[in-house]
């Protein structure tokens, strides 16, 4: 079985700091693994994915991940914080369903970025 | 394209009662999930979908059912609301491929939040 662990509930910088949200990963299988990010009432949004290839994913708002497989981890980095970046991000682990060829997402429970002036 | 859509946005609901939450998709994505969001707890997978009349469970379905009768549409009903199904559910999507679904992006609803009294 697959599963996600985020260290820190809650995460505060300033802004202009580094932003770094940790992820440890789980997987009985390769895994392909993804970080989501959540603004206040709203759904869950991409923002990068690691499937194969490079290990140093780059994704939307100048957030970047990097895959390290001998430490199990996918943690979450973007150099300069910017007040727009407050919000919920989640990692999650491509769980796949053998029977049916799906997969679906097994996600950590998610850290709450803070971002002050 | 109007993405993945939810109704109704808020529901409060007494002990009992049922109701049905209802979730589209306009991208002609094979695949469909329910989840629901809880304070710490992360994203929890109900039950999901990977074809019209193809369903099965994730891993907390007690309580709901679902159908998949066109591909559009994966309504999730509770058939007798307890306070324990107070939460926000989420409904995605995403498209099939037979050589990789774990790669493939799940498209998130707006969400409906829940409230059984």
């Amino acid at each position: 079985a697959q599963s996600v662990t985020q260290l820190g509930s809650h995460v505060s910088v300033s802004e202009g700091a580094l932003v770094l949200l940790r992820c440890n990963y789980s997987s009985s299988v390769p895994p392909y693994l993804f970080w989501y990010v959540q603004y206040p009432n709203q759904g869950l949004q991409l923002l990068l994915k690691y499937t194969t290839g490079a290990t140093l994913v780059k994704g939307i708002n100048g957030f970047e991940a990097e895959f390290k497989k001998s430490e199990t981890s996918f943690h979450l980095t973007k150099p300069s914080a910017h007040m727009s970046d407050a919000a919920e991000y989640f990692c999650a682990v491509s769980d796949p369903r053998l029977n049916s060829g799906y997969s679906t997402l097994t996600f950590g429970k998610g850290t709450m970025l803070l971002v002050s002036p | 394209n109007a993405g993945v859509t939810q109704t109704p946005k808020f529901q409060v609901l007494k002990t009992g009662q049922s109701m049905t939450l209802q979730c589209a998709q306009d991208m002609n994505h094979e695949y469909m999930s329910w989840y629901r969001q809880d304070p710490g707890m992360g994203l929890r997978l109900i039950h999901y979908s990977v074809g019209a009349g193809i369903t099965d469970q994730g891993e907390v379905p007690n309580g709901y059912n679902v159908s998949r009768s066109t591909t559009e549409d994966f309504p999730l009903r509770l058939l007798s609301a307890a306070p324990s199904q107070t939460s926000v559910y989420f409904c995605a999507s995403s498209r099939g491929s037979p050589r990789d679904a774990r790669a493939n992006e799940q498209f998130f609803g707006p969400g409906t939040r829940l409230t059984v009294l």
